[in-house]
């Protein structure tokens, strides 16, 4: 199993370019995650999805999109992207089927991306 | 608001020395909790968690992380660290209803020969 993919893993972006970071689970799991980390901030949630078919905003939406594409994969789109948006991009998944034992994210190894 | 503190944004300790990074947090109902690991350059890996039972949980690497209620903290501990467990350190809360995980900032731990 390769657990949680994310493509790129570098990306530098002028401002008002547009872009979509990849993200993919092979472990079947129904939750998937989106997050950004700067210095001394931890981690940040951008947007969830639940479950397939659903998405909701997390604490720093503005400025994202995404899209589950279906129960594997889940993007995260930059419209238009602003210096504030330099950051190291996370995906993570979790399983979240009632069973606690094994309920955890698990994480991709990040996308570092520089809006210039 | 539910809330979690690393008071410690650095801890700078000996190899061979114990270790404890602390974890508070501010939860209305019983928890899960959760120590991630972060090597530079590197995605978060999972440590240890607790969801209920035994207060002193163990995890991969040596480590070890007691739930107290009363002082709704869990911390992390470490008997002897070795120049390999240079990283940043992460608490986090959750509970199965609630989809999302509460993080902490952070605790950069730093190894001196």
């Amino acid at each position: 199993n390769a657990g949680v993919t994310q493509t790129p893993k570098f990306q530098v972006l002028k401002t008002g370019q547009s872009m979509t970071l990849q993200c993919a689970q092979d472990m079947n799991h129904n939750s998937m995650y989106w997050y950004r980390q700067d210095p001394g901030m931890g981690l940040r949630l951008i947007y969830y999805s639940a479950s397939e078919g659903t998405t909701d905003k997390g604490e720093v939406p503005n400025g994202y999109n995404v899209s589950r594409l279906n129960k594997r994969e889940f993007s995260l789109r930059l419209e238009s992207a602003a210096p504030s948006q330099t950051s190291v991009y996370f995906c993570a998944s979790r399983p979240l089927d009632g069973r606690p034992a094994t309920d955890t994210q698990y994480f991709g190894p990040g996308t570092r991306l520089t809006v210039l | 608001a539910q809330s979690v503190t690393q008071p410690d944004i650095h801890i700078t300790v000996s190899e061979g020395a114990s270790l404890e990074l602390r974890c508070n947090y501010s939860y209305g109902a019983t928890p899960y909790l959760f120590w991630y690991v972060q090597s530079p350059g590197q995605g978060l890996q999972l440590l240890l968690k607790y969801f209920s039972g035994d207060t002193l949980v163990q995890g991969i690497k040596g480590f070890e992380a007691e739930f107290k209620r009363s002082q709704s903290s869990f911390n992390l501990r470490k008997p002897s660290v070795h120049w390999s467990d240079a990283a940043e350190y992460f608490c986090a809360v959750g509970e199965d209803s609630n989809y999302q995980l509460i993080w902490g900032a952070g605790t950069k731990l730093i190894i001196k020969p």
